[in-house]
């Protein structure tokens, strides 16, 4: 299994509340990827790393921030959590570069949020 | 704008018998895809892949076949068994602006009768 650690795998919080998500590799991986599975819409990518302190959004990147510091550490803060950010929230990172560019990317365990 | 797409949410196939999952996409540009089982409670782990210089792939049980024309790929899985029931993603990645990201489907949630 890719070393891919999620914490907390649980979290219920109120709205209005900042919360941060964390993910942590051991790969030495240069992507890291941030994800919400709902119902209906399957697996969306909200924001994705592509080296430290280089990040971009992704699909659903409203009301979400990322900051990567480290090459082993990602993280996730919903800056002021609503109910419809209750998800289920995968991390996943890949090792792709220009010299492997097609890689498949390896998901963490995911963390269940609820905003109540 | 859903990018890419898998247009039957469920399916149910006895065991034994031939499965296949079916995905779509609009992009173009996508040049490598993958396949992804899910269980529940658990991450999405890979299954198999395909660049878009090849039209099939094999892995045991597993087949994927990709139409650049139709913008079609499709995953067989023979003889499918009770423990291959799990949801199913398709994903489509291609480099823009020397990054990577994957674009994800809906899943269909395959079913295995035994």
């Amino acid at each position: 299994d890719a070393g891919i650690t999620q914490s907390p795998r649980h979290k219920v919080t109120e709205t209005g509340t900042p919360v941060t998500l964390r993910c942590h590799q051991t790969e030495n991986h240069r992507y890291m990827y941030w994800y919400r599975q709902d119902p209906g819409h399957g697996l969306r990518l909200i924001h994705y790393s592509y080296g430290v302190k280089d990040t971009d959004k992704g699909e659903v990147s409203d009301g979400y921030s990322v900051s990567r510091s480290k090459t082993e550490d990602f993280l996730l803060t919903l800056e002021s959590a609503t109910s419809s950010q209750t998800s289920v929230y995968f991390c996943a990172i890949s090792a792709g570069n220009n010299l492997i560019p097609n890689t498949e990317a390896f998901f963490g365990q995911g963390t269940r949020l609820t905003v109540v | 704008d859903q990018q890419v797409k898998q247009n039957s949410p469920s399916l149910s196939v006895q065991e034994g018998r031939i499965s296949i999952l079916n995905c779509d996409y609009t992009n173009s540009m996508f040049d490598y895809f993958l396949w992804y089982k899910k269980y529940p409670a658990e991450g999405p782990t890979f299954l198999i892949s395909i660049s878009s210089i090849k039209d099939k792939n094999e892995d045991g049980r597993f087949t994927v076949f990709l139409n650049k024309s139709a913008k079609h790929l499709s995953l067989h899985i023979v003889p499918s068994q009770p423990g291959d029931s799990a949801v199913y993603f398709c994903a489509a990645s291609s480099e823009t602006s020397g990054t990577y990201k994957y674009i994800f489907g809906t899943g269909t949630r395959l079913k295995v009768l035994a």
